[in-house]
């Protein structure tokens, strides 16, 4: 059965930093292409990042650019987000999600999502 | 950023009828257009891919068509569960995009 699950969310100052992880199971991790998909409180979904299976290929929204880094360990089936210099908009829910074949990004799985919150 | 636009904003149904969700792409996103169903507190599921491909596990009443910029998901009889917000998302290119998202409640 395939399962992602996110951890590390929570609370940080404005500025601050926090690392998102996703452990992965059931199902080849390296032969996947991984997304991080966030949701603002009351709002829609968007698109964060994405990173390849092989993890040489990795794809930004230009609202994180710069600020956030994703990586993925194929050794140990699991998936990162670095997020550096957290603003009050960066508030959401973060989904992990798996592409549904290969490196092609729409999602078939999703964890139930960690909630960040930056805040003073 | 292809930008993605879904109407209408909410469609109030009851059961048993047919509901019809559109998605138009500010430009052609060819067939790689995807549909999401989500309920409050719960991940998005997806149920169709690459605009007509129903995904694993999804019943026969949703059904996924279009190319291009103009893309159609219907539930052909809705079912108590089948309200929920419904969200289309291109992997065209990057910047991937999600619609707002269409909300299906009760009449």
């Amino acid at each position: 059965e395939v399962q992602v699950l996110e951890s590390g969310g929570g609370l940080v100052q404005p500025g601050g930093s926090l690392r998102l992880s996703c452990a992965a199971s059931g199902f080849t991790f390296s032969s996947y292409g991984m997304s991080w998909v966030r949701q603002a409180p009351g709002k829609g979904l968007e698109w964060v990042s994405d990173i390849s299976g092989t993890g040489d290929g990795t794809y930004y929204a230009d609202s994180v650019k710069g600020r956030f880094t994703i990586s993925r360990d194929n050794s140990r089936n699991a998936l990162y987000l670095q997020m550096n210099s957290l603003r009050a908009e960066d508030t959401a829910v973060y989904f992990c999600a798996k592409a549904y074949r290969g490196d092609r990004y729409s999602f078939d799985y999703w964890g139930q999502g960690t909630v960040v919150t930056v805040s003073s | 950023e292809i930008v993605l636009t879904q109407s209408p904003a909410t469609l109030s149904l009851s059961p048993g009828e047919r509901a019809t969700l559109s998605c138009r792409a500010s430009q052609s996103v060819s067939s790689y257009l995807a549909w999401y169903q989500q309920k409050p507190g719960q991940a998005p599921r997806l149920l169709i891919y690459d605009a007509s491909n129903r995904a694993t596990g999804i019943p026969a009443r949703f059904s996924g068509s279009g190319s291009g910029p103009d893309f159609t998901l219907t539930i052909s009889s809705l079912e108590p569960e089948d309200f929920a917000v419904y969200y289309c998302q291109q992997r065209s290119s990057w910047p991937l995009t999600f619609g707002p998202g269409t909300k299906v409640d009760i009449k």
